[in-house]
């Protein structure tokens, strides 16, 4: 199985800061990482995948790098609404893991 | 507007079984394979189980294969996930998500359904 490492699991930032998460496969993934975003009362959220595929309505200031098996999500620019706990997953293979989460939360 | 709502949650017993069901609108279920997602409290995330569009291919990790089954009715546009021999750390909110048509990204995902296995 790949195993998902997620970093930091708690950040706290401002709004118009910028953030970087970190997930880490262990083993190569090529470029198939998703993102998602959690948030309380709201359904869990694709924001990113292949890497670097917005889903759409995700807004330009997500964005991923990375291949193989270190990934980064960066916010540019928070936004009030970007507050929550953040989840890597690699769509490599079977069976589908995640990473442990990220959460966000203003400073 | 896609949408994925799971019933059936609940508190069990040790050892018991209950099955979950997940009532889909808003696309045309057929098209894509659909999975079960949990999350114990507290904790990440974990996937449980995947069906393909007919549902002649099944697939689980190795926490919950023999013990938990995934199916589906696409005349009623409706996922289910059988839990038998139910174990305490089997407690967790289940969630029903879509895959991407047969990939392995999961674009759409419901509230969730609170299973607790508790004597």
């Amino acid at each position: 199985d790949v195993q998902m490492t997620q970093s930091p699991s708690y950040l706290a930032a401002s709004p118009g800061e910028s953030v970087s998460i970190s997930c880490k496969a262990s083993k190569s993934i090529n470029t198939y990482l998703a993102w998602y975003q959690e948030k309380p009362g709201k359904t869990n959220k694709l924001l990113i995948y292949s890497g670097s595929t917005l889903q759409s309505g995700t807004p330009s200031r997500f964005s991923d790098s990375g291949s193989g098996t270190d990934f980064t999500l960066t916010i540019r620019s928070l936004e009030p609404e970007d507050f929550a706990v953040y989840y890597c997953q690699q769509h490599n293979e079977y069976p589908l893991t995640f990473g442990s989460g990220t959460k966000l939360e203003i400073k | 507007e896609v949408q994925l709502v799971e019933s059936g949650g609940g508190l069990v017993q040790p050892g018991r079984s209950l099955k979950l069901s997940c009532a889909a609108s808003g696309f045309t279920f057929s098209n894509y394979y659909m999975a079960w997602v949990r999350q114990a409290p507290k904790k990440g995330l974990e996937w449980v189980a995947t069906i393909s569009t007919s549902g002649s291919r099944t697939y689980y990790p190795d926490s919950v294969k023999g013990r938990f089954t995934i199916s589906r009715d696409n005349a009623k546009s409706s996922l289910y996930l059988q839990m038998n021999s139910l174990k305490s750390e089997d407690t967790a909110t289940y969630y029903c998500a879509r895959h991407y048509y047969s990939s392995y990204i999961l674009d759409y995902w419901g509230q969730g359904v609170m299973v607790t296995v508790s004597s």
